[in-house]
């Protein structure tokens, strides 16, 4: 079984400060992908980042990147030059590409950026 | 236009009650999942469905069941709605079109009450 551990129930960074947001997972299959959601306090899910288990180069989108280090099953999500509208809840997310698929979450961090 | 659309926004219902909360996508993704939302917890899958011949039972499927209309359409339906069904639901599609990547894209979320 899959299992995603956020350990940041919440975090709180200045604005234009980069931020780290931990992501451990549990798995023993060898071929996955990890993912990133960002909730909004309007409530959408919105997908920021996607990582594949035999991907050698860490993701990046815009002023997300995503530090995967297989050997220690983390994935950080990192926002640089954080920004006001980067406040809301954040969750990890895996899906084993064996078995059933299903896509397992995080229980989230909530993220505030101070002006 | 929203990709994955989700019908009732918002619904508050009494203990015993049937609710069907209706799920439409224009992404022409062939797999669609409901998952439920509480305070405190990320996101749990309840059904998916991998095409429309194609059902399966989530992590918490237990007084729920879903019909897939179309590849369009997926409808969560609450047969008898108690109080600890209050949550808020998402729907979801992803597009196995490529190996590895699968990303769900979630529509707005439905809040619903149940008293």
């Amino acid at each position: 079984a899959q299992k995603i551990t956020q350990t940041q129930p919440g975090m709180f960074v200045q604005e234009k400060e980069a931020v780290t947001l931990d992501c451990t997972y549990d798995t023993s299959d060898q071929s996955y992908g990890l993912f990133w959601y960002k909730q909004p306090s309007s409530g959408e899910m919105i997908f920021l980042i996607y990582q594949g288990s035999y991907d050698e180069q860490n993701a990046t989108e815009g002023r997300y990147s995503l530090n995967f280090q297989k050997a220690r099953k983390s994935a950080n999500l990192v926002i640089s030059a954080s920004q006001l509208g980067d406040s809301a809840m954040y969750f990890c997310a895996m899906r084993s590409f064996q078995g059933a698929q299903k896509l397992v979450f995080g229980q989230g961090t909530r993220l505030t950026i101070n002006p | 236009d929203a990709d994955v659309t989700q019908t009732p926004r918002n619904r508050i219902t009494k203990t015993g009650k049937r609710i069907m909360l209706e799920c439409s996508q224009t992404k022409g993704h062939d797999r669609m999942y409901w998952y439920r939302q509480d305070p405190g917890l990320g996101l749990r899958l309840i059904y998916y469905s991998f095409d429309v011949k194609d059902i399966n039972k989530g992590e918490i499927s237990d007084g729920y069941s879903v019909s897939r209309q179309a590849q369009a359409k997926f409808s969560l339906s609450l047969e008898s709605a108690i109080p600890n069904q209050t949550a808020l639901y998402f729907c979801a599609t992803s597009d196995n079109d490529r190996v590895g990547t699968d990303t769900q894209y979630f529509g707005p979320g439905t809040r619903l009450t149940v008293l």
